[in-house]
């Protein structure tokens, strides 16, 4: 089955830098890739999502990039706020959705 | 107002004892899909439903069971409950594409499980 592998499961930046997570996937049938964002408490949402067909997209202050010959994909946040810091998961899909074991984004004002 | 709920929100149980979380979604979605969320393991999808009476295993199916008799409903049975069961469970559903899930899991507010 698929597995899906995210680093860092920590990470710690000051308010305006960026921040990046990675994730590798195994199955090479997966063909949609989404980031979901859960903050305390809260149920997970959706922040960006890539298919396989498309090596990169943005949104605003999020991106997420996508090398499907190396079967890993990336999320990139520019200048962080405070409100972003939550734990964040990649997932990795075809019919079945794996996701990674999550990174907690920590964001000092 | 477009979601996901599930019923109930808190549940404490003893080992053994038969119990069903309930699942309605009303964006006429066809996938439906159940994980559980444990610390240091994030999500893990126990078993996912393409349409009406189509259910198939996800990664981590073993001791429960679903069922998918109306597309709006998909609940989760634990017929026998023990307490490595205890953990945080969401219900998600999505519109269906022929090529797998591809669209964003609307996930309900969760369920705490605790199997004594």
């Amino acid at each position: 089955g698929e597995n899906v592998e995210q680093h860092p499961s920590t990470l710690s930046v000051q308010e305006g830098d960026s921040a990046v997570i990675k994730c590798t996937y195994s199955d090479s049938a997966s063909n949609y890739f989404p980031w979901y964002k859960q903050e305390l408490g809260k149920r997970p949402q959706l922040i960006i999502d890539i298919r396989s067909n498309v090596g990169e997209k943005k949104d605003q202050r999020i991106a997420v990039t996508l090398n499907k010959t190396a079967k890993h994909f990336s999320l990139h946040i520019t200048e962080t706020q405070p409100e972003d810091s939550a734990v964040y998961f990649c997932a990795a899909s075809n019919y079945k959705l794996t996701f990674g074991k999550g990174t907690l984004l920590t964001v000092n004002p | 107002e477009a979601q996901v709920t599930q019923n109930p929100r808190y549940l404490i149980t003893v080992t053994g004892k038969k119990l069903t979380v309930t699942c309605s979604q009303n964006m006429n979605h066809e996938y439906m899909s159940w994980y559980r969320q444990d610390p240091g393991l994030g999500l893990r999808q126990i078993y996912y439903s393409m349409n009406v009476e189509v259910t198939d295993k996800g990664d981590v199916p073993e001791g429960y069971k679903v069922s998918r008799k109306e597309k709006r409903n998909f609940p989760l049975i634990l017929e026998s409950p023990s307490p490595n069961q205890t953990s945080l469970y969401f219900c998600a559903s999505s519109r269906g594409t022929s090529g797998g899930i591809g669209r964003e899991q609307y996930f309900g507010p969760g369920t705490r499980l605790t199997v004594t």
